[in-house]
């Protein structure tokens, strides 16, 4: 089985934080995801990677970077924490990109509270 | 644009009824693929089934049945005797021409003992 872990469940920051959501993957696959989920706004693209060093935007990139350095490994970066950051995180993995029918697998999520 | 549209945002049926999800997707795309995901209260997203749009034919899983319909670009998801453990926010999904997912906003659904 696929297993996506993530280094928090819960998180609690102080606005202008920097903060690092970490999430591993261990079924080697090429792709690797983060969300936002939202409360009526279902889940929403903040970055994916492709490959090692490789990233792209999703629908809301701004206030987050990503580092890949590692296959197994994306991280999710808050380069100063904001009230309107506080939300959760999942991340996912999927295993090829080029291919409609790649279903993601979910980690457990990271509920992140920023004070 | 692509867009998957889940009209129902909570559910609420007595354990053993039998209850059913819509989703109603748009695309331009002649193949794209669909999903079901679930998230129970713990939190992670579970995915349930994909279907490919060349493939109309209905599927079922124990409980769990998926009724997709290009003619009226659905793709609905029914429970038959549900049970409280089917309690979660159900989530359809359909890949975009650069093989995103375009999510729905999530159907809640609560059994009631």
């Amino acid at each position: 089985d696929v297993k996506v872990t993530q280094s928090s469940r819960y998180l609690v920051k102080r606005t202008g934080e920097k903060v690092f959501l970490e999430c591993v993957q261990d079924m080697d696959h090429e792709n690797m995801f983060w969300y936002r989920q939202d409360p009526g706004l279902g889940l929403r693209l903040i970055y994916f990677s492709y490959d090692v060093k490789m990233k792209e935007k999703g629908d809301i990139p701004e206030g987050y970077s990503v580092s890949r350095e590692k296959k197994e490994r994306f991280s999710l970066i808050l380069e100063s924490a904001s009230t309107n950051q506080t939300s959760m995180y999942l991340c996912a993995s999927s295993l090829f990109m080029r291919v409609g029918h790649n279903e993601q697998f979910f980690g457990p999520g990271t509920r992140l509270t920023v004070l | 644009a692509q867009k998957v549209t889940q009209a129902q945002t909570e559910i609420s049926v007595v354990e053993k009824e039998d209850v059913t999800l819509d989703c109603v997707y748009e695309t331009r795309d002649t193949t794209y693929y669909l999903f079901w995901y679930k998230q129970p209260p713990s939190g992670e997203l579970v995915f349930l089934i994909r279907r490919n749009s060349f493939d109309e034919q209905n599927e079922i899983s124990g409980r769990y049945s998926w009724n997709f319909q290009k003619s009226t670009s659905s793709f609905n998801f029914t429970i038959t005797a549900s049970q409280v453990v089917d309690s979660a926010v159900y989530f359809c999904a359909l890949t975009d021409s650069n093989y995103q997912l375009i999510w729905g906003a999530g159907t809640k659904l609560i059994i009631k003992p």
